[in-house]
C-alpha cells in the first residue's frame, strides 16, 4: 500500500533560518509529489510538485523540494524563512496509475521573531 | 473569481441532523473530490466523482452521500449526524485524472453538537 510520512509533526524555527521539513513515501508503482500549505483557517494551495524532470523543484516564493528515488524522500527546504511562512505543510503523492492524492499528516511550521 | 467554492463555510448543528454541503467548480475540470480534515488535521478522501460518475469511494459510513448533479458540482450530504463527522470537508477538483495536482475549496468547518 502507498503512504507517506513526515517525519516532523512541529518545527519550530526563528525568522530568517533555514528550514528543512522532511517528507518520505512508499509505492510500488510510480508517483507524482507535491507540497501543499494551509494557512490559518484556509483551504490548502499547492506549494510545489514533481512530475518528472529534474529533480529539483522551486517554488515562487523561495521554497525548493528535491525528488529522491533512492531514498523514496521529498524533502521541502527554505534558506531563510518569515513570519508569513507560519503555516501547515502538507507532502502528498498521487498514484500515476489512479491520479488518487494521499496525504501525509502534515508538519506544522512555527517561525518566531 | 473563486475557482472552488463550498458553501456553508461553517455549519453547527445537533446529533441526528440531516445536512448538506455544496461544492462548485469554475474551472472546467473533470473530477471533483471530497476530503475530511480531522482534529488532528489529518486528510483523508472519501469520495471522487468524473463527470458525474463515482470512481473512488472510500470506507465511509452511508450516511454519507455524495451527489454530482454535473461535471462542476458536487455535494454532500450527511444523513442523522454524529458527534465524530464533527471536522473540516474540503472540497477539490483536478484535471486529468489529478496527477498534476488538485485545486481546494476554503472548507466548511461542520461542529455536531
Amino acid at each position: 500500500a502507498q503512504s507517506v510520512t513526515q517525519l516532523d509533526s512541529q518545527v519550530p524555527v526563528f525568522e530568517e533560518a533555514p528550514v528543512e521539513l522532511r517528507c518520505n513515501y512508499s509505492s510500488s508503482v510510480s508517483v507524482y509529489l507535491f507540497w501543499y500549505v494551509q494557512y490559518p483557517n484556509q483551504g490548502l494551495q499547492l506549494l510545489l510538485k514533481y512530475l518528472s524532470g529534474s529533480t529539483l523543484v522551486e517554488s515562487i516564493n523561495g521554497f525548493e523540494a528535491e525528488f529522491n528515488k533512492s531514498q523514496t524522500s521529498f524533502h521541502l527546504r527554505k534558506p531563510s524563512v518569515h513570519i508569513s511562512d507560519t503555516a501547515e505543510y502538507f507532502c502528498a503523492v498521487s498514484l500515476s496509475n489512479t491520479g488518487k492524492l494521499i496525504f501525509g499528516q502534515g508538519t506544522t511550521l512555527q517561525v518566531k521573531p | 473569481d473563486t475557482a472552488v467554492s463550498q458553501t456553508p463555510k461553517y455549519l453547527v448543528t445537533q446529533m441526528g441532523n440531516d445536512k448538506s454541503i455544496k461544492c462548485e467548480q469554475n474551472l472546467g475540470h473533470d473530477t471533483m473530490y471530497w476530503y475530511k480534515q480531522d482534529s488532528k488535521k489529518f486528510l483523508k478522501i472519501m469520495f471522487s466523482y468524473n463527470n458525474k460518475e463515482l470512481i473512488i469511494n472510500e470506507t465511509v459510513p452511508n450516511r454519507f452521500s455524495p451527489k454530482s448533479p454535473d461535471k462542476a458540482h458536487l455535494n454532500l450530504h450527511i444523513n442523522s449526524l454524529e458527534l465524530g463527522d464533527s471536522a473540516v470537508y474540503f472540497c477539490a477538483s483536478s484535471q486529468d485524472g489529478g496527477n498534476y495536482g488538485y485545486t481546494f475549496g476554503s472548507g466548511t468547518r461542520l461542529t455536531v453538537v
